[in-house]
């Protein structure tokens, strides 16, 4: 069972470049969030999308716009990257705002940028 | 602001000892709070507590929740080095569109 998947796992940038970070999930789930993870802080909440269509900031906006392509889509993309970007980036969804379950994540994105 | 902290940062103990891993919470309208283990990648959902008092078990773990004092503890007994991981506590709040909010994580080092 595929889940969450991520892509790509691995990234360098350079300062000012562009990407996309893209997640998928195959669960029929509603709400899907990018969470970042540095050391000694925690994951921390990016931006959110509790439904096709919609998407919120979370707590660390800045530096990134997100797309809810689809139900099962939602990507990240940073316009030009930072060296305060580079990080483990975690995708993950559940299945329903109201339902109060667990969110399943994808294996990560370590993202360098130099 | 909402607030998880978890404690220790970091623990290391032998296999066979038994663990407490503490996170306490200060959010306004909660709904749950949810227990993940995370070793290389993902992190592995563990726990979910909605009520207090009520124990979740699952082989040698273990997970209780307290909304009076706004605390839960994860118990380990009889550790073993597969359990070596970060431990991650989050608490999710009521018509906050369903997110997360975590903790900064347990390190716990189990040695042979």
């Amino acid at each position: 069972n595929a889940g969450v998947t991520q892509t790509p796992k691995f990234q360098v940038l350079k300062t000012g470049q562009s990407m996309t970070l893209q997640c998928a999930q195959d669960m029929n789930h509603n709400s899907m969030y990018w969470y970042r993870q540095d050391p000694g802080m925690g994951l921390r909440l990016i931006y959110y999308s509790a439904s096709e269509g919609t998407t919120d900031k979370g707590e660390v906006p800045n530096g990134y716009n997100v797309s809810r392509l689809n139900k099962r889509e939602f990507s990240l993309r940073l316009e030009s990257a930072a060296p305060s970007q580079t990080s483990v980036y975690f995708c993950a969804s559940s299945i329903h705002s109201e339902m109060n379950t667990e969110a399943f994540f994808g294996q990560g994105t370590r993202l360098t940028v130099v | 602001e909402d607030k998880v902290v978890q404690s220790p940062l970091s623990l290391v103990v032998h296999e066979g000892d038994t663990v407490t891993l503490n996170c306490s919470y200060e959010v306004t309208n909660f709904r749950s709070l949810l227990w993940y283990k995370q070793e290389k990648k993902a992190p592995t959902f563990l726990f979910m507590l909605t009520s207090s008092g009520i124990e979740k078990k699952s082989g040698r773990l273990s997970s209780i929740l307290d909304k009076k004092e706004l605390f839960s503890i994860l118990n380990i007994t009889a550790t073993q080095t597969g359990d070596s991981a970060v431990y991650l506590c989050a608490v999710r709040k009521k018509s906050s569109g369903d997110k997360l909010t975590f903790g900064t994580g347990t390190r716990l080092a189990v040695r042979p």
